[in-house]
Order: structure tokens, then sequence, then C-alpha cells
């Protein structure tokens, strides 16, 4: 099984609606992270957290929130989805002791009409 | 603002060349620094990781940090055309645990 999850994989959805993205690791670390990656524009960090009671903005955060669950789940938040929030978006996740080196969930690609 | 810039490519090389893929950044506190591969459509893939001046090297890939000039580089050697892929420098700038830095990438072609 994959170490890193994510629900649904592709989803389209309509202008206004509200949206949620799932995470789930079993790599047991510590620190998870969401992405959006847009063509020419690389990947961008939306939100992260240290830990359950730890969340953080991220460069691109306007419009989207998260929730950490728990320990292994971190979800993301459209709560009304606009068409330029049509993109990839990536979970990962990096463990305390492991200079920061992250891996990946295999995306959700996101298409909002 | 902290940058990391890449060459987008495409770059090129024939099959059994070396590719050296080439990325700089902006914040001279950086602490560590990573090659992703990704594939299109695909997650980015961690393939190397590098901490100290010098070079490390891995099977057929060597990672090249020259932390004076702001600079880590990534040579494939013997390229396969399954090394086609986009590659992403990214940065730790801070303490550990903080969020990374990618650059855009840099598509890579290899032709057989």
């Amino acid at each position: 099984d994959a170490d890193v999850t994510q629900t649904p994989r592709n989803r389209i959805t309509k202008t206004g609606k509200r949206i949620m993205l799932e995470c789930s690791q079993t790599k047991g670390h510590d620190r998870m992270y969401w992405y959006r990656q847009d063509p020419g524009l690389g990947l961008r960090l939306i939100y992260y957290s240290f830990d359950v009671k730890d969340i953080n903005k991220g460069e691109i955060s306007d419009g989207y929130s998260v929730s950490r669950q728990a320990q292994a789940k971190f979800s993301l938040s459209l709560e009304s989805a606009i068409p330029n929030q049509t993109a990839l978006y990536f979970c990962a996740t990096a463990g305390e002791m492991t200079y920061n080196e992250q891996f990946f969930g295999p995306g959700t690609r996101l298409t909002v009409l | 603002q902290k940058e990391v810039e890449q060459n987008s490519g495409p770059l090129s090389v024939p099959e059994g060349a070396i590719a050296s893929l080439n990325c700089t950044y902006s914040d001279r506190v950086s602490q560590s620094f990573f090659w992703y591969r990704q594939y299109s459509g695909k997650s980015p893939e961690l393939i190397m990781s590098i901490y100290s001046n010098g070079d490390k090297e891995d099977g057929r890939f060597t990672a090249q940090l020259n932390k004076a000039s702001q600079y880590v580089s990534l040579l494939i050697r013997d390229s396969q055309p399954s090394d086609s892929a986009t590659y992403l420098c990214a940065v730790n700038t801070g303490q550990a645990g903080t969020a990374l830095i990618f650059g855009k990438g840099t598509t890579l072609s290899v032709s057989s």
C-alpha cells in the first residue's frame, strides 16, 4: 500500500461548491503539507502542519482552509470553489529528523467549472 | 523573497550522454537541498538530497553543492529515455522542518 494517499484522485466541481481533499499517511511523519501545481508556476505551498495543534499558512492560503484531524490525516477545503483553483493538488509528509525530505502523495486533479 | 531558479529547458540529450541540470538559490542560510523527478501527470519523487559542499553520488546520479556560489546541480550519467521527466530543485531555507521552496523545474528529454 502507498505510504501517502489522497482522495479523490480526480474531481470536477462547479463554481461556489465546497470541496474537501483528503490526505492520509502511514509513514509516521509529524509534518504534512498541501501544495498546488500549475503549468509554468511550479509547486506552491498552501498550508503546512508540524503536528495536530500546529497549522501554518503557506504562500497561497487565501480561499483555502485545512484541518489536521490526527497525526496521519490532513484535509484541505475549498470553501467556495472558483475556476482559478483548477490545479493539481499534492499532499506531502516529512519526518522530524530527516532535514525536511518530503514525500508526496499521488495528487488530486481538481477542475472547477 | 526567497527564490530557487532553474532553466526550464527543455534540455535534450542523446541516450548514453551526461545530462547536467542546474539550480541557483537566493537565501544564503539555506541548509538542505533536494532533487525531485516528476513524470508528466505524476507526483514528485525524491531522488537526491545533499547537505554539505561537494559531491554526492548515488548510482547514475551525482548531486553537487557549492554554498559559496549558492549553486546546486544534478548530473545524470548514461542517460536513458526513462530519465525523460521534469526535475525539480528544492531548498530548505530555515530550521529543519520548515517548508521547502521549489524551483519551477527543468524538463529533460533523452532521445534513443
